[in-house]
């Protein structure tokens, strides 16, 4: 079966660093996504992991240990705009993604 | 704008009605989907496609048909509406080289 495990919130303050944990139990494995969806708004693509470590894209960076099944997504300098919903995706084939159920991330003043 | 359109944006329909819903794409992706997003549940492939003339089942097919007859539009298919089926629906495409969905705004669809 496929699996995949996010904390359903977190919270952190303007200017903070906060990481959102993704583990993942799934048939096949060949990466991790993240993605962003604001309130109403469609999910939008932040990064892809293949290999094991961390890829940095600005505020945004992207862990994988493949070893561990375990990956996270973190924000940096933290901005009231961030305050979003944050998935992880497995490909767990050529074609598809498999989507965790989410993250809330609530960023206060 | 380049990117993934989706028509309608809002539908409200009994139990029983059909509809199809559209989803174009002018980016020339190989690859389509269509999810439906619960509240808790994260996103839930539906069906997918990964070219023109080609569709296959996804998580939660039942109740819904598709098909890809032209490579920008993917269409999905409520043959007979059911209250189960109310959700958020998001249509996405990608290269078969690129593993980074573009999504589309979604419709909002409610079955009363």
């Amino acid at each position: 079966g496929q699996s995949l495990e996010q904390p359903s919130e977190v919270t952190a303050v303007e200017g903070a660093i906060v990481q959102i944990n993704c583990t993942y139990q799934t048939s096949g494995f060949y990466g991790l996504s993240w993605y962003q969806q604001h309130d109403g708004g469609a999910p939008t693509f932040l990064s892809y992991n293949a290999l094991d470590g961390l890829e940095e894209t600005g505020r945004f960076s992207s862990f994988l240990s493949r070893s561990d099944s375990y990956g996270y997504l973190l924000l940096q300098e933290l901005q009231m705009k961030d305050s979003a919903s944050y998935f992880c995706a497995v490909r767990d084939s050529g074609q598809n993604f498999v989507f965790g159920p989410g993250t809330r991330l609530s960023v206060l003043p | 704008n380049a990117g993934v359109t989706q028509t309608p944006k809002f539908r409200v329909l009994k139990t029983g009605q059909s509809m199809t819903l559209l989803c174009a794409q002018d980016m020339n992706h190989e690859y389509m989907y269509w999810y439906r997003q619960d509240p808790g549940m994260g996103l839930r492939l539906i069906h997918y496609s990964v070219g023109e003339g080609t569709t296959a089942k996804g998580e939660v097919p039942d109740g819904y048909n598709v098909s890809r007859l032209k490579k920008q539009n993917f269409l999905l298919g409520l043959e007979s509406a059911a209250p189960s089926q109310t959700s958020v629906y998001f249509c996405a495409s990608r290269q078969s080289s690129n593993y980074g969905y573009t999504f589309g705004s979604g419709t909002r669809l409610t079955v009363v």
